[in-house]
């Protein structure tokens, strides 16, 4: 699976968008983008994933470049609530029994 | 979503203790699921994939016979520490996916170990 960089930490405002990047310049056709999050103490959670097109769902937007090297989850309205590590996991399709890999992630801060 | 239930949520054991550990999949059948460990303001470090019906399958430097897993259904694979010292002492996670293609993984809501 590619490697992905992200930033170590961010803060946001409350009621501001989140936009999390995720640089992942090696990766290959095949390979989906995948955005989780871990907040305090608990298991991580499924947030959204993509191939190359823009992708939305209740959670979250997904924007991947034309070039795919890099992507950008985007929470519109952040509430304290999305304080958590986003962790940006490329790789390719896979089956069931294949595990997920995390990286560092970005610590995001939702602040009153 | 899929729902993957771990229990306990927390537990404090004596060392030379072993605890169990158990992971359910409570709306599917997963015969794969999969245990992380993830030590404080670290990542979630893979420590084995364990397979239904089958041995499991250990990440390099996780001890085999310290850490037993068993999958001995479609929807529940336990995890058992054995012989606990404090420096097992961590946040255990299972998960586990549909089987298929491309599908998103679901997580347990882990278990805080405590060896005292």
């Amino acid at each position: 699976d590619a490697k992905t960089t992200q930033p170590t930490s961010m803060d946001c405002a409350e009621g501001r968008a989140a936009n999390l990047p995720c640089n992942h310049s090696t990766i290959s056709g095949n390979e989906y983008v995948y955005w989780y999050r871990q907040i305090h103490s608990q298991g991580p959670q499924y947030i959204i994933h993509g191939l190359k097109n823009n992708e939305t769902n209740e959670m979250a937007s997904l924007i991947i470049t034309e070039d795919r090297k890099s992507s950008t989850l985007i929470l519109p309205h952040a509430t304290l609530r999305d304080t958590a590590v986003y962790y940006c996991i490329v790789r390719v399709l896979a089956s069931g029994n294949t595990p997920l890999v995390f990286g560092k992630g970005t610590r995001l801060s939702v602040i009153a | 979503g899929a729902v993957v239930s771990q229990h306990p949520s927390r537990v404090i054991c004596k060392s030379g203790t072993s605890v169990k550990i158990e992971c359910r999949s409570l709306d599917f059948q997963a015969t794969t699921m999969f245990w992380y460990r993830q030590f404080p303001k670290q990542s979630l470090m893979l420590m084995a994939t364990s397979n239904e019906g089958s041995k499991a399958t250990y990440e390099q430097g996780v001890e085999k016979d310290k850490f037993l897993i068993n999958h001995a259904s479609l929807t529940l694979s336990t995890l058992t520490v054995t012989s606990a010292h404090p420096e097992d002492s961590s946040f255990y996670i299972c998960s586990a996916r549909y089987t298929g293609l491309n599908t998103e993984a679901f997580f347990g809501q882990g278990t805080r170990l405590t060896v005292v």
